[in-house]
């Protein structure tokens, strides 16, 4: 399995305060990714990363910013949590293809 | 609009036959695909791939093909097999480009023993 682990594995927190997930890698890949997952959207990206301090944004980027000062650390914050970014969040790491390696996930619970 | 589709959301199949999953695309710029299989409470994990340039790969039981013309590919699956069952994800990628990989909704296949 890749070396990819996201902490906290669950989250429950309030309306309006702001969280962090965090992704490690110890593959040393390039490219690393946010995804949710949500019941009929399947996943979608949220932001990615093609190295350190580049990151670009995905299908549905808004609420949430993403930083990379390291080439295994990719955190994703959401500035204020709102109910509707209750979901599972994954995060995955590739290096240039074919495909990309996913983590365990981690459960958000906007209450 | 949703780039990568997967337009039948649930399967059922017996076990010891064939199972074909769908996926239809609208970018034309896309040039990789990829199949992911995934289990309740665990990430996806990465099935069978299939470049631009080809229209059939196959792994053991699994085969993907390709039809670029009608931007659409499909994962058959010979023999299923219960433990088959999970959510299959298509996904796709420009692979000259950012790579930057873009997911159905998910097919919910059930293997009935």
């Amino acid at each position: 399995d890749a070396g990819i682990t996201q902490s906290p594995r669950h989250k429950v927190t309030e309306t309006g305060t702001p969280v962090t997930l965090r992704c490690h890698q110890t593959e040393n890949h390039r490219y690393m990714y946010w995804y949710r997952q949500d019941p009929g959207h399947g996943l979608r990206l949220i932001h990615y990363s093609y190295g350190v301090k580049d990151t670009d944004k995905g299908e549905v980027s808004d609420g949430y910013s993403v930083s990379r000062s390291k080439t295994e650390d990719f955190l994703l914050t959401l500035e204020s949590a709102t109910s509707s970014q209750t979901s599972v969040y994954f995060c995955a790491i590739s290096d240039r293809g074919p495909e990309a390696f996913f983590g365990q996930g981690t459960r958000l619970t906007v209450v | 609009d949703q780039q990568v589709k997967q337009n039948s959301p649930s399967l059922s199949v017996q076990e010891g036959r064939i199972s074909i999953l769908n996926c239809d695309y609208t970018n034309s710029m896309f040039d990789y695909f990829l199949w992911y299989k995934k289990y309740p409470a665990e990430g996806p994990t990465f099935l069978i791939s299939i470049s631009s340039i080809k229209d059939k790969n196959e792994d053991g039981r699994f085969t993907v093909f390709l039809n670029k013309s009608a931007k659409h590919l499909s994962l058959h699956i010979v023999p299923s097999q219960p433990g088959d069952s999970a959510v299959y994800f298509c996904a796709a990628s420009e692979t000259s480009g950012t790579y930057k990989y873009i997911f159905g909704t998910g097919t919910r296949l059930k293997v009935l023993a």
